[in-house]
């Protein structure tokens, strides 16, 4: 089944940690894309990465870094320095409309 | 001006009635456009693209106004299911690979 995975689905994390966030696609698509949604508000851009070894800012990536080392995967980490990190995280690639994985719910404690 | 505007409702319709949502974006250059759906605590997926000539999907309508910058979703025979959060989605133009997405339009049909 070709698609895209986020792992874990649910992560709590203790203030001052960093926590990494899992992204996999097997749909060979270039470009990746991480999201952040708070309750009751929009999709916003983290970061996004046209092609393997690049990547640029979205409109929130303060707090956040990536890496692309892998067509396949698009690993987040949010650090301590994002002041507040509790929301849903959604990865999408895509080739002209975009695909989501389930998203992973963080919640800092 | 937001770059993706849409009214968040909620929609309170009855099952079977008919029902209509807009979407204005800002920038006249945007290429592409499309409708998601997105189910409380789930993730976006797509309903439709949207194309300039307009184009349908079973009960489902949704059609592009360039001149006016806004693109419109029609639901027909609405049903219990169809009860989701619709977001608007415009792709910035060619060159980049951005989407905007719209905070979403809130629909709830009622039995």
């Amino acid at each position: 089944d070709g698609g895209i995975t986020q792992s874990p689905k649910y992560l709590f994390r203790k203030e001052g940690q960093n926590v990494t966030l899992s992204c996999e696609q097997n749909l060979n698509h270039d470009a990746m894309y991480w999201y952040r949604q708070d309750p009751g508000q929009g999709l916003r851009l983290i970061y996004y990465s046209q092609i393997v070894n690049d990547f640029q800012k979205g409109d929130i990536a303060e707090g956040y870094s990536v890496s692309r080392e892998k067509k396949e995967s698009f690993p987040l980490t949010v650090t301590s320095a994002q002041k507040n990190p509790t929301a849903f995280y959604l990865c999408a690639s895509s080739r002209g409309q975009q695909f989501f994985g389930p998203g992973t719910r963080l919640t800092v404690l | 001006r937001k770059e993706v505007e849409q009214d968040p409702g909620p929609f309170n319709v009855p099952e079977g009635a008919t029902v209509a949502f807009n979407c204005t974006y800002s920038n006249s250059a945007s290429q592409s456009f499309f409708w998601y759906r997105q189910d409380c605590r789930k993730e976006p997926k797509l309903l439709m693209s949207v194309y300039s000539s307009g184009n349908e999907d079973g009960r489902f309508t949704a059609q592009l106004n360039r001149a006016s910058q806004y693109i419109s979703l029609l639901i027909r025979d609405s049903k219990l299911s169809d009860s989701a959060t619709y977001l608007c989605v415009v792709n910035e133009p060619s060159g980049t690979y951005k989407y905007i997405f719209g905070t979403g339009t809130r629909l709830k049909v009622l039995a």
